[in-house]
């Protein structure tokens, strides 16, 4: 079984769009997060979300929008997406909120904004 | 502002060598420090977790030191395989924040 899950795995688009990456975990655990990797490769923090407490990276904009319907899935909404959208994103989970937690990624969702 | 710096260029070893990556910081007080392997077209998968109060862990062939004098973290594969060729990313987490940062990632090539 796949622990995290995401789809799609590609996602071309147009400037403009609104769009939605799924992700999904089946390892029971409690916190969520959201990644980018841009074209350099660097994966950075867009949002953690741990038991309905949300926490945003403040240099996301406000287009990207994370909603948990429960504790296993943590969706990501991107509203009027602009070509500096393009890259891969990563949804991952953590046992535990706490210092001592690996983290467990998704196969990524490619977006390419044209 | 903090830095995380992992060679950028790509490390190429022989097959059954000793590879080593490092991972170099400023400006940070880690609590811990983890590794992971991402391949191309994949998520990272996690490798090794050190804490600071740790000098060394290991894992089968694998072994990470972290030393916060230095500021630096060193990542050995022994007895190195073709199948180790991968991008492997160290990611930061101080005590007043659970979530890592992470570096660029060190490309290894290991040649038959």
């Amino acid at each position: 079984d796949t622990a995290v899950s995401q789809t799609p795995k590609y996602l071309v688009t147009q400037m403009g769009n609104d769009k939605s990456i799924k992700c999904e975990q089946n390892l029971g655990h409690d916190t969520m997060y959201w990644y980018k990797q841009d074209s350099k490769k660097f994966l950075k923090i867009m949002f953690s979300y741990n038991n309905k407490e949300l926490i945003i990276n403040e240099t996301v904009p406000n287009r990207f929008s994370p909603k948990s319907p429960d504790k296993a899935h943590l969706n990501l909404h991107i509203n009027s997406l602009e070509l500096g959208d393009s890259a891969v994103y990563f949804c991952a989970s953590s046992p535990q909120r706490g210092s001592y937690s690996e983290q467990y990624f998704g196969p990524g969702t490619r977006l390419t904004v044209t | 502002s903090q830095k995380i710096e992992q060679n950028s260029e790509a490390l190429n070893i022989q097959e059954g060598k000793t590879a080593t990556l490092t991972c170099n910081y400023t400006n940070y007080s880690p609590a811990y420090l983890q590794w992971y392997r991402q391949d191309p077209g994949r998520g990272p998968v996690f490798l090794l977790l050190i804490r600071e109060n740790e000098k060394e862990k290991r894992k089968e062939r694998l072994k990470v030191t972290f030393d916060t004098t230095l500021k630096q973290s060193l990542f050995h594969i022994t007895a190195s395989q073709p199948a180790d060729s991968a991008t492997y990313l160290c990611a930061l987490s101080s005590g007043g924040s659970y979530i890592p940062t992470f570096g660029r990632g060190t490309s290894l090539i290991v040649h038959p």
